[in-house]
């Protein structure tokens, strides 16, 4: 496998309940990326981590959300208490250290989030 | 202020004409910028990186004007295969460091008709 893999591909789930994406970056990338798609938007940066160090969070991942990426290779994003808003695309990247850190910079096809 | 901020159009052309996306950043310590192409419920894609001296690739010139803080991606000879959201996309320089944080632009959704 050559990219980015995201699983599940579609999840629905009813408002208030917890979700787990994951996300398997490239081998041999140290970055991973975590970012949000809201329909007529373009994607927002959410989190990212060098290795297994979690250096970046937005203001967009509120107290429910949380990521991990125990032993610097696969990472999960996790939704506790779902609510209507969380409903978006939910896009993984990785990339490894180069100029500007944009070195083979790969999305995941993402997870799309309905909560209903 | 969005910190990119695109026309999001849409931008309706028959095949074979010429249609231009512009684009402005509000960060002046930005360093790298991308155009990304999005197809529909499908991840982005990285369609090409823009330099200060300009850049093409075949159909497709990106330029950047530092000064001005605008990007512009210009497409000749437009295809059918060319219908998708185009995304301004711009790599910041956070306190000397940048890791590979892109914030995007809203995008552009271009359709080409026959």
């Amino acid at each position: 496998d050559t990219g980015v893999s995201q699983n599940p591909r579609h999840k629905i789930t009813k408002r208030g309940q917890n979700v787990t994406f994951r996300c398997d970056p490239i081998s041999e990338h140290n970055r991973l990326y975590w970012y949000r798609q809201t329909l007529g938007q373009g994607p927002e940066f959410l989190t990212y981590f060098q290795n297994e160090a979690q250096l970046e969070k937005s203001r967009l991942l509120s107290d429910r959300f949380s990521a991990e990426r125990p032993k610097g290779s696969f990472s999960t994003l996790e939704i506790q208490r779902t609510e209507q808003g969380d409903s978006a695309m939910y896009l993984c990247a990785s990339s490894a250290r180069g100029t500007g850190g944009t070195y083979g910079y790969t999305f995941g096809s993402g997870t799309r989030l309905t909560v209903v | 202020r969005k910190e990119v901020e695109q026309d999001p159009g849409p931008f309706n052309v028959p095949e074979g004409a010429t249609v231009a996306f512009n684009c402005t950043y509000s960060n002046s310590a930005s360093q790298s910028f991308f155009w990304y192409r999005q197809d529909c419920r499908k991840e982005p894609k990285l369609l090409m990186s823009v330099y200060s001296s300009g850049n093409e690739d075949g159909r497709f010139t990106a330029q950047l004007n530092r000064a001005s803080q605008y990007i512009s991606l210009l497409i000749r000879d437009s295809k059918l295969s060319d219908s998708a959201t185009y995304l301004c996309v711009v790599n910041f320089n956070a306190g000397g460091t940048s890791y590979g944080k892109l914030t995007f632009g809203q995008g552009t959704i271009l359709t080409v008709h026959p």
